[in-house]
This record gives C-alpha cells, structure tokens and sequence, in this order.
C-alpha cells in the first residue's frame, strides 16, 4: 500500500518568504508527526496531532511555525518570514493508533527546504 | 535532559564483516529503543524496535541489544553487505519528554 507521501521534495525559498510543506500519512493513521533534520544531525520533534488534535507543539523553533490537520488526515507545516537557519530537511511520520509506546512510527521521505 | 548519542559517526568495512553500532542515552527513564535505517534523499525506515522490558530484538541478520540500567544499546550487523551502507539512526521514547529522541547516526559504508 502506499507509504507517508510529502510534497513538494524540494523547496528553495528567499529569506522572508512563506512556505507550506504537505504531508499525506498512510490512509487511517491516528498519530501524525513532525520532525526537523539539519545536515549530519539526527531528526528533531517539532509537533504531534493526534486526529484532528495537536496535542505538543513544544518542539516549533519559534512562532512563525505553524502546523494543521483540519480533518484529521494531511497535515500541512507552514514557516513564515523564512531565515537561513530554517534550511533543513522536514520530515513527516505516522502512526496507527495513539498508542505511542508500542507503535513504530512510518516515515515519508522528507521535503529539503533551502533558504536563501 | 535525554541526550542520545551515537558512535563512531562514520564507519568503513569490507563486505562480509561482522559490525556493532553504538547508542547511549542519559537518561534510563525510556518506554522503548528503536533503531532506523536512513538512505540518501530517503526517510527513515524501522528496523527494530525494543520496549523497555526487553533485553534484544533480532530480524534477519541484525540484532539490537538494550541494556537500560547503562543506557546503552547495540546493534550487531551479522555478514555485512553492500546493501546495507546508509545511516544507521537511535531513538529513544523518552518518559521525561514524551517523544522520541534521535542520536545524530552512524553513517555505513559497506565495500564490495
């Protein structure tokens, strides 16, 4: 079946642009994150939803991130007045269920943002 | 704070070897280890994952290790190959924080 699908792969921004990134979880997934990986670092949380519902939001750098999912399906991730230190790659995971401890989390193939 | 740490950050072996990657996490208070496999451009995509009651998980030829009272885990990669270069990731499910928590990787190379 088809996996997590984020779009676009690629997004080359000018520093205080607007971006959008989209992510679309496996049909039926609960549990949606967001992660942000520098180059040579390990991914770093950003937010979890569960359905509709963002349940931690502790991770967003700043205010001018900001996360949906409206029905409880895509997400959409959306950085304001872009800076160079948001270059990174934005990765989107989902699980089945809420029950966080025992499910593994399903990864899509991340959107690279580079800010100019 | 959960730190995760993972070494070496690269590693070069010939085909065949047998290899062990390295995590460390600060704090003992984890609900479960997993570890991934990242490729180039890619995702990341499960390869084990180990609750906190466990001691080891085996798939195929890898085998991750969890000894929580150190807090230290191993994975042991059995007649490497080729396939199996990519950037080997740790993450902790930590209690204090309540998300997974990454070590920065290690990536493998594998030579024919």
């Amino acid at each position: 079946g088809a996996g997590v699908s984020q779009s676009p792969r690629y997004k080359v921004a000018k520093r205080g642009q607007d971006v959008a990134l989209r992510c679309d979880p496996i049909s039926g997934h609960v549990s949606l994150f967001w992660y942000q990986q520098a180059l040579g670092q390990g991914p770093e949380f950003l937010t979890y939803f569960q359905n509709e519902a963002q349940l931690d939001k502790s991770g967003l750098p700043s205010d001018r991130f900001f996360a949906e999912r409206p029905e409880g399906s895509v997400s959409t991730l959306k950085i304001q007045r872009t800076q160079q230190e948001d270059s990174a790659v934005y990765l989107c995971a989902s699980s089945p269920r809420s029950s966080l401890l025992t499910d593994t989390q399903y990864f899509g193939p991340g959107t690279r943002l580079t800010v100019l | 704070k959960q730190e995760v740490t993972q070494i070496p950050a690269a590693l070069s072996v010939p085909e065949g070897e047998n290899l062990v990657l390295n995590c460390s996490f600060t704090d003992s208070a984890i609900y479960n280890l997993q570890w991934f496999r990242q490729d180039p451009g890619k995702g990341l995509t499960s390869l084990l994952l180990i609750q906190s009651s466990q001691r080891e998980q085996t798939s195929g030829r890898l085998n991750a290790s969890l000894d929580k009272s150190s807090g230290r885990s191993t994975l042991y990669i059995a007649a490497s190959q080729p396939g199996d270069s990519a950037t080997y990731l740790c993450a902790v499910w930590s209690g204090n924080t309540g998300k997974l928590i990454f070590g920065q990787g290690t990536t493998l190379q594998v030579k024919p």
